[in-house]
């Protein structure tokens, strides 16, 4: 059974350029998470999407954006990039229920110069 | 929201020995989960554990829900086993599942 898969890996973009990061889940997975890692922060929670619709945001400006497709891929945005945007983007799938283990992509690292 | 302290931060082990990493919790969750994220950055999810004991191999992990802590074991640690350890914990409102992740334990296993 393939695992999440993330593309592209790595990514190099301009400040104020716009970035778009993709995610296919597990198959049968209906849930996608996504996560931003960075040295000063951690782990911190973007957005999860189930069956399309965003179900839970973190605290993050509307700078970043995502969206779910039929086929449960997901795909999230951010636009005018800062700085403070490297980081490393986890994409994450499940089941989607109370019960659901959450299986991790390889990531896609970001760097803003 | 809910606060999530590992312990140790940092764990210098040699190839053979056991440890023993703790997560602490702020609030009540219906959800934990352990992970390793591996020098390469992947995260494996190695435990689903919101109350009670787990083992695979030789890992294991209890959740005391009711006192608001869960333990990870690693028996006869092996230099594979370096990397991160993080704790992440949340609770299913809203209909959607909202994870709070520690700040891990590193760990180095040497020979």
């Amino acid at each position: 059974k393939a695992g999440v898969t993330q593309t592209p890996r790595y990514l190099i973009k301009t400040r104020g350029q716009q970035v778009t990061l993709s995610c296919s889940p597990i198959s049968g997975h209906r849930s996608v998470s996504w996560y931003q890692q960075t040295p000063g922060q951690g782990l911190q929670f973007l957005f999860e999407y189930f069956s399309e619709t965003q179900r839970n945001k973190g605290n993050f400006p509307g700078r970043f954006s995502g969206r779910q497709f039929s086929n449960s891929r997901s795909e999230m945005n951010v636009s005018t990039l800062e700085l403070g945007d490297s980081a490393l983007y986890l994409c994450a799938s499940s089941f989607g229920t109370d019960n659901s283990p959450l299986h991790f992509g390889n990531g896609t690292r970001l760097t803003v110069t | 929201g809910i606060q999530v302290e590992q312990s140790p931060p940092d764990l210098i082990l040699q190839e053979g020995a056991n440890s023993t990493l703790r997560c602490n919790f702020s609030d009540s969750v219906n959800n934990l989960q352990w992970f390793h994220q591996n020098p390469w950055g992947q995260l494996i999810n190695l435990f689903y554990i919101p109350s009670g004991t787990k083992q695979n191999g030789r890992l294991s992990a209890t959740t005391v829900a009711t006192e608001r802590y869960s333990l990870l074991y690693i028996s006869s640690s092996q230099t594979t086993d370096s990397g991160v350890y993080f704790c992440a914990v949340g609770t299913f409102t809203g209909g959607g599942n909202k994870l709070t992740f520690g700040t891990g334990t590193q760990l180095k296993v040497e020979l």
